[in-house]
This record gives C-alpha cells, structure tokens and sequence, in this order.
C-alpha cells in the first residue's frame, strides 16, 4: 500500500459525459501528479500540483483540467469523453516538487462506452 | 529528457539474479536514474534510484559505469513475483513532473 488513495476504483460513463477523479496523496506529500495509461499509449504524464499550484503539464487534453486543493487531495476533470479516454488514471505524489521518487495510487479504471 | 533504451522483454528462472540494463546515451550531468516496477492493473512502485556507482536497498542494486551511459537494475533471487514490467527513467529532479515511462522491459519469471 502506497499510501495514495484514488476514487472511484471503476467508472463506466459514456461518450459526451463529464466525470471527476479524486485522488488523496500521502500524508506529507505536497505534489500530486495524473498519469494516463493505455494500451496503445503506455503511461503518460498528465499534469502535475505542487501545494495547490500547477508546477508541469504534459500531454493533457483541453478538454481535461485537474486542481489541487489545500488539503492536497486533486481532483482530475474529464469532459466531453470519447471512446479513446478508455484508460487507467493514476494519481501520484512526492514530498517534493522536484522528485523521481513517486508514490503511485491503485488507479481508477475508466470505460467510455 | 534523457531517451532510454530497455529490452522490451526478458525471461528467467526462480531463485536466480536478473539484470536489466537501460541504455541512456545523452544523459546529461543532472540526470538521475530511476527505475519502477508495475504489475498489471496497478501503479508503479518506486525501486530505485541512484547518481552513480552502485545503490543498494531491500528490494534492488543499481549499477552505473563511470560514463553514466548505461545503469544495470539487478535483482537478486527473483520469485514468481517479481513478474512485472520495469521502467528505467532518467532525468533531472526539476522535469520529474514530467516524467516518460517508455515502454519498459517485461520480466518474465518461469518456475
């Protein structure tokens, strides 16, 4: 166990509907990172909070937003869904803004149908 | 961010040591090198990382040569549960928010 906890565990929605993932760092961990992994893409970093603020964007879809809040839990946004947002969500954290050693949650499961 | 090169898979036997190699050419003087563990439907796990030479913890050693252009994960006495995939990441501490996993090396461990 991580530590990182992550909601739902599974999300089943369809195409056009809008759904928040949550995500709750260690205790102690100020950075919260969303990754996105599926099968033809592999992982892929999303966006990236340190204490509340955006610190790092990666390869993240407009029509996705996530935010820190100040009881360091995130929240991950996804609207307007397409078939192709099929994908495991993990959510990550670190004590440091600036750190390779993450601490990655169990992953919410998201089926577009 | 340092590209990497892993094999894509590699199989071995319970109770013997297994060493993946990650190739990274154009590290620069900041890189780190990282490496994670994932099991399917879970989230990596942190094993390792390390600057230079050898790093040793519980789970893993992390060998790397003096021109810093390769690193060695080794594991000692794999069990079947060590199956899983292996990502070797290299870079500095400041892009860790941007990290690329690639596509990591498949270790199969057969009985």
């Amino acid at each position: 166990d991580s530590g990182v906890t992550q909601t739902p565990k599974h999300l089943i929605t369809a195409t056009g509907q809008r759904v928040t993932l949550r995500c709750s760092p260690r205790s102690g961990d100020l950075s919260v990172y969303w990754y996105q992994q599926s099968l033809d893409q592999g992982l892929q970093f999303l966006i990236q909070y340190y204490n509340g603020e955006e610190r790092a964007k990666g390869n993240i879809l407009e029509r996705f937003s996530a935010q820190q809040f100040p009881d360091l839990h995130s929240e991950l946004n996804l609207s307007s869904l397409e078939l192709g947002d099929s994908a495991l969500y993990f959510c990550a954290s670190s004590v440091s803004a600036y750190s390779y050693e993450q601490y990655f949650g169990p992953g919410t499961r998201l089926t577009v149908t | 961010l340092a590209k990497t090169t892993q094999p894509i898979s590699m199989d071995s036997y319970e109770g013997q040591e297994v060493n993946i190699t990650c190739s990274h050419n154009n590290i620069a003087t900041n890189d780190y090198i990282t490496w994670y563990q994932q099991f399917p439907s879970q989230g990596p796990r942190f094993i390792i990382q390390g600057y230079k030479t050898k790093v040793t913890n519980e789970v893993a050693s992390l060998f790397i040569p003096a021109d810093r252009k390769s690193s060695t994960l080794s594991l000692p006495r794999v069990s079947l549960s060590d199956t899983a995939v292996y990502y070797c990441l290299v870079g500095v501490n400041t892009n860790a928010g941007k990290s690329t996993f690639g596509d990591g090396t498949t270790l199969t461990v057969k009985p």
